[in-house]
């Protein structure tokens, strides 16, 4: 079945570090790919998607590109920020309309 | 622009008790969906409801139920409540069942503590 395979966290990094988040996926046929964000005590705020291959998301200086051919989806920053620490949970939408989710990478960004 | 709201914000219920928890969709959206989310987990899909039928049908309890009504609000009832109960639910909605990507919006989530 479809699903989400998300780098396990936490993740701990300096203020303007590099962000990797790696995120991996298993679907019958091409899934939109979603980042999504949780501040602490808030719900789901949609961080970027893709819809096909080879799509670029992007926010706030956030990235992810849809590759088919690893089926990933992993989600950048070049300068992270105290006020990026969330925990980011990749996800799915494919058949049914329910969003299948990673299992959520918590960061913490230290100044 | 509005969002989907869900109520109440924060609720707090002993074992054994009843809840309601209440959606409401972007107005003209057509589908509604609820999630579950416990401590430090991912949101887990429960149910979904199109045109006020049901739609899909995820890890609902059997002590659970859902439905949809005219105005396409929507009400998760859960009764007998456990202490394992206690989790963030959220409600999105989106508009018509086979366009996945047409404005899937997550509301702020109902947290319940079962006490």
């Amino acid at each position: 079945g479809d699903s989400v395979t998300q780098m396990e966290g936490p993740v701990t990094l300096s203020e303007e570090a590099f962000l990797t988040i790696n995120c991996t996926y298993t679907a019958t046929g091409y899934p939109s790919l979603f980042w999504y964000v949780q501040y602490p005590g808030e719900g789901l705020q949609l961080l970027l998607k893709a819809t096909k291959a080879d799509d670029k998301g992007s926010n706030k200086g956030f990235e992810a590109t849809y590759r088919k051919e690893t089926t990933s989806f992993h989600l950048e920053k070049g300068s992270v920020q105290v006020s990026d620490s969330a925990v980011y949970f990749c996800a799915l939408i494919f058949t049914g309309n329910q969003f299948y989710f990673g299992t959520g990478t918590s960061l913490t960004v230290i100044p | 622009a509005a969002g989907v709201i869900q109520s109440p914000r924060h609720l707090i219920k002993e074992k054994r008790e009843t809840a309601t928890l209440k959606c409401y969709p972007i107005p003209r959206h057509d589908t509604v969906y609820w999630y579950q989310q416990g401590p430090g987990q991912d949101p887990q899909f429960l149910i979904s409801f199109y045109e006020k039928m049901q739609s899909d049908k995820g890890s609902i309890p059997d002590r659970f139920s859902a439905q949809q009504f005219s105005d396409y609000h929507s009400e998760l009832n859960m009764s007998s409540l456990e202490l394992g109960d206690s989790a963030l639910y959220f409600c999105a909605s989106s508009l018509r069942i086979g366009t996945p990507n047409y404005g899937y919006t997550f509301g702020s989530g109902t947290r319940l503590t079962v006490v």
